[in-house]
């Protein structure tokens, strides 16, 4: 049982390159999100996706957008990189009051 | 909108002492409570939660966390700590207005634990 599986797990963009983030759970949850994580901040909700078929913002969405395929998977972009998008990114998913399952993490850094 | 305060940004303790990681939260309606833990590198993972019932909540690891609605506190505790225990602690609040179980996370606590 795989839970939540993030790709890639590390990453250096340039500036104003684009990329997305990938995010896949197996265990039949509704609700994903996206979180980033900076020193001393926290974890932040970008985006999140209550159930298949709708999204909506979180607390910084600016720069980013999201897709949600299909109920497995769950994906980030980024459509021009700013170094203040460093960050590690994690994706998670829920189903009802049980609590979240994370991935492991992408590094992002921007250059 | 509901907030969640780590006063602690780091607390040092010796292996086998006790430790409390305080949190407290804000808002203006029911809440759900989480306390999670994040080795290095790693994401995190439910030390356990809080969504009815009896005050005390017993996790993973040996920790416990009480939930007091007068103090909006939701501290997490452990009667001795290993060494294995080093890690950030974060408590979480949760936020079910618009779908989804939205967390909204404090800034984190780390937990030294040394010989």
């Amino acid at each position: 049982n795989a839970g939540v599986t993030q790709t890639p797990k590390f990453q250096v963009l340039k500036t104003g390159q684009s990329m997305t983030l990938q995010c896949a759970q197996d265990m039949n949850h509704n609700s994903m999100y996206w979180y980033r994580q900076d020193p001393g901040m926290g974890l932040r909700l970008i985006y999140y996706s209550a159930s298949e078929g709708t999204t909506d913002k979180g607390e910084v969405p600016n720069g980013y957008n999201v897709s949600r395929l299909n109920k497995r998977e769950f994906s980030l972009r980024l459509e021009s990189a700013a170094p203040s998008q460093t960050s590690v990114y994690f994706c998670a998913s829920s189903l009802g009051d049980s609590g979240y399952t994370f991935g492991s993490g992408t590094r992002l850094t921007v250059v | 909108a509901q907030s969640v305060t780590q006063l602690d940004s780091q607390v040092p303790v010796f292996e086998e002492a006790p430790v409390e990681l305080r949190c407290n939260y804000s808002s203006s309606v029911s809440v759900y409570l989480f306390w999670y833990v994040q080795y290095p590198n790693q994401g995190l993972q439910l030390l356990l939660k809080y969504l009815s019932g009896s005050t005390l909540v017993k996790g993973i690891n040996g920790f416990e966390a009480e939930f007091n609605k007068s103090q909006t506190s939701f501290h997490l505790r452990k009667p001795s700590v290993h060494i294995s225990d080093t890690a950030e602690y974060f408590c979480a609040v949760s936020d079910r207005t618009g779908g989804g179980n939205k967390l909204t996370f404090g800034t984190g606590t780390q937990l030294k634990v040394e010989l």
